[in-house]
């Protein structure tokens, strides 16, 4: 089945630390994948997308994802959180084969120390 | 810019009440879709609708019903309000063709009492 596993529940970094979420999926094909972050009481807006070519994109807000098919993993990075960089990440895979569905990790909530 | 606006931040109701969640996009987008969000659990699909009038279910969508007379809006309805249905909704669309990216509204806080 499809699925995608973000490991972490909780990450607590302080500010000016570099930042790495993780995420695996599995799927069957190549896959579209998104990072998305909530703040507290807002709806989610997209970080960055990997659809194919180059294995490293960029993002907004200074983040930067990594494809690697053979780990089946799309770790989100940041050279240098900020404190306004607490949130909550999420990974999600989608279209999935098939249909227009999109599966989300259960998130990644990050605090960032002063 | 792009929007999805949803009808309320912050809803109280009634057990057994109907309740109505509206959904509005400015995008001319084909997909629409409706997740709830709880601690722990992520973001859980309950239907989704790729075209006017026609929908899908999700993963979870017991206790829920949709409608979508037209392209921009997507309703999401509780029949009949239960406490477990107090949760974060979440409305998306994404379009059929390019980036497939979901883009997500505020999100409204139903509290059912």
């Amino acid at each position: 089945a499809q699925s995608v596993t973000q490991p972490d529940i909780h990450i607590t970094v302080s500010e000016g630390a570099s930042l790495e979420l993780r995420c695996n999926y599995s799927y069957g094909a190549t896959p579209y994948l998104f990072w998305y972050v909530q703040s507290p009481g807002q709806g989610l807006q997209l970080l960055l997308k990997y659809f194919s070519g180059d294995t490293l994109v960029q993002g907004i807000k200074g983040f930067e994802a990594e494809f690697k098919r053979s780990q089946s993993s799309f770790n989100l990075r940041k050279p240098s959180v900020h404190w306004s960089d607490a949130a909550e990440y999420f990974c999600a895979v989608g279209p999935t084969s098939g249909t227009y569905k999109y599966i989300f990790g259960t998130g990644t909530r990050l605090k960032v120390l002063a | 810019d792009v929007k999805v606006t949803q009808s309320s931040r912050y809803l109280v109701k009634r057990t057994g009440e109907k309740v109505f969640l509206e959904c509005v996009q400015d995008m001319d987008h084909e997909n629409m879709f409706w997740y709830r969000q709880d601690p722990g659990l992520g973001l859980r699909l309950i239907y989704f609708s790729y075209d006017v009038k026609m929908k899908e279910k999700g993963d979870i969508p017991e206790g829920y019903s949709v409608s979508r007379e037209k392209k921009e809006r997507f309703s999401l309805i509780l029949e009949s309000a239960s406490t477990n249905q107090t949760s974060m909704y979440l409305c998306a669309s994404s379009s059929s063709t390019g980036s497939y990216e979901q883009y997500f509204g505020p999100g409204t806080r139903l509290t059912v009492t």
